[in-house]
């Protein structure tokens, strides 16, 4: 298994509160991606990271942020977190784009918002 | 975005028997690649198989195969022998051949009945 960890795996804060989501890799995969899933929509992109400091949106990025300060680490962060950012968020990383490189994922973070 | 659609949200199948869940997707690009992954209750998403759009043979991984319809934007995949821990979620993935995003479809929830 890819070694993939994402922190926490569980957790309950109230809207308005900042939220960070931590997720660890020990491949040293180049590519990292946040991803949040939701009933009826399957995966959705959050952000994606190609190298460290570099970060680009994704298709559902509006309140979310990342960085990505040593290849190992990427982290996910609300900065005022609401209702509809309740969800189970993915990490996944990727060591190749050009190949048949599937992505890895993580175990999930599952976030409710009160 | 890329469109995934899978157009069955659940299906069951009786153990040792055979079952296809269907995907279809849009592009106008000759050369991505698909996925199936499953996301047993556990949430771990887990890869099943992969395909390049630009080989013609299906591929196959023990009990699973796919029927990938060029043409048609069609993967579908089967499962033969069906058992109990092949309950699951079973999500469709495209990547385009020069790119890091995946999309995926909305999920087929398959219940395996002893």
């Amino acid at each position: 298994d890819a070694g993939i960890t994402q922190s926490p795996r569980h957790k309950v804060t109230e809207t308005g509160t900042p939220v960070t989501l931590r997720c660890h890799q020990t491949e040293n995969h180049r590519y990292m991606y946040w991803y949040r899933q939701d009933p009826g929509h399957g995966l959705r992109l959050i952000h994606y990271s190609y190298g460290v400091k570099d970060t680009d949106k994704g298709e559902v990025s509006d309140g979310y942020s990342v960085s990505r300060s040593k290849t190992e680490d990427f982290l996910l962060t609300l900065e005022s977190a609401t209702s509809s950012q309740t969800s189970v968020y993915f990490c996944a990383i990727q060591d190749s784009l050009y190949s048949n490189q599937p992505q890895h994922f993580g175990d999930g973070t599952r976030l409710s918002i009160l | 975005a890329q469109t995934v659609t899978q157009s069955q949200p659940e299906m069951s199948v009786q153990e040792a028997e055979t079952v296809t869940l269907s995907c279809t997707y849009d592009t106008s690009e000759s050369n991505y690649y698909l996925f199936w992954y499953k996301q047993p209750p556990s949430r771990q998403m887990i890869l099943v198989i992969r395909q390049e759009a630009y080989k013609q043979q299906n591929a196959t991984e023990n009990r699973f195969s796919v029927n990938f319809q060029k043409a048609a934007k069609s993967f579908s995949l089967k499962i033969s022998d069906s058992q109990l821990g092949d309950t699951a979620m079973y999500f469709c993935a495209f990547m385009f051949s020069t790119g890091n995003q995946f999309y995926f479809g909305t999920g087929t929830s398959l219940t395996v009945i002893p």
